[in-house]
């Protein structure tokens, strides 16, 4: 088992550029979460899929952020025209039932920084 | 919504001695309450959690106690160890929308 995967680990852009984060959570799990993680904001959620289905999305800024489940094996994190402010630690995470009923299993992590 | 509040943001202890890391929680509606450890550098991993049906939940070294009057948790770590050096966060859910919400962290510090 590998765990949940993100990539690309380390990623910099030009501020106004897209970024796309990738995240394929462990096999069998039903739930996906996206977190960012920063030292003033520390961990902010920002969205969540059950069964590929958005099911709370209240924590994304609403205009540049999207985040996309198109089959159980992976969900994407889009940032439109970038700014410094979203540099960060975007953080993914998969569980078996959903948040109140088993434990999170987060990957490595997406470094984003914006110039 | 939920605010989990962590009141310790920083805490240094001597090897061998136990930590104590202080939660409160403010949706009555919460049921499930985690806690993770992240070491220097890496992502969170769970370490132990504690379900509203119960009051006290022991795992080796780690001990979670949850008062639900007064909407309050807390991790034991006792006989610390260095290798416990790491932020530790707490966190709660409620059983009607999955979403968990944690609390700003606290960075243990064992001292050989």
């Amino acid at each position: 088992n590998a765990g949940v995967i993100q990539t690309p680990r380390h990623k910099v852009t030009g501020k106004g550029q897209e970024a796309t984060l990738w995240c394929e959570p462990i096999s069998g799990h039903s739930a996906v979460f996206w977190y960012r993680q920063t030292i003033v904001q520390g961990l902010e959620f920002l969205t969540y899929f059950r069964n590929q289905a958005p099911i709370d999305d209240s924590g994304m800024p609403k205009e540049r952020f999207s985040a996309q489940m198109p089959n159980q094996s992976h969900s994407t994190l889009k940032i439109q025209s970038t700014q410094p402010q979203d540099s960060a630690v975007y953080l993914c995470a998969s569980s078996l039932d959903g948040g109140d009923t088993g434990q999170l299993y987060f990957g490595e992590g997406s470094k984003l920084t914006v110039l | 919504g939920e605010k989990v509040e962590q009141h310790e943001s920083t805490l240094s202890v001597r090897e061998g001695d136990s930590a104590v890391i202080n939660c409160t929680y403010t949706d009555t509606a919460s049921s499930y309450f985690p806690w993770y450890k992240q070491e220097a550098g890496k992502s969170l991993h769970f370490v132990i959690d504690i379900r509203s049906n119960v009051d006290r939940k022991q795992s080796q070294r780690l001990i979670v106690l949850l008062d639900k009057k007064a909407k309050r948790f807390s991790l034991h770590i006792t006989a610390t160890q260095p290798e416990d050096s790491a932020i530790y966060f707490c966190a709660a859910s409620a059983n009607s929308n999955n979403r968990i919400f944690f609390g700003d962290g606290t960075q243990l510090v064992v001292k050989p």
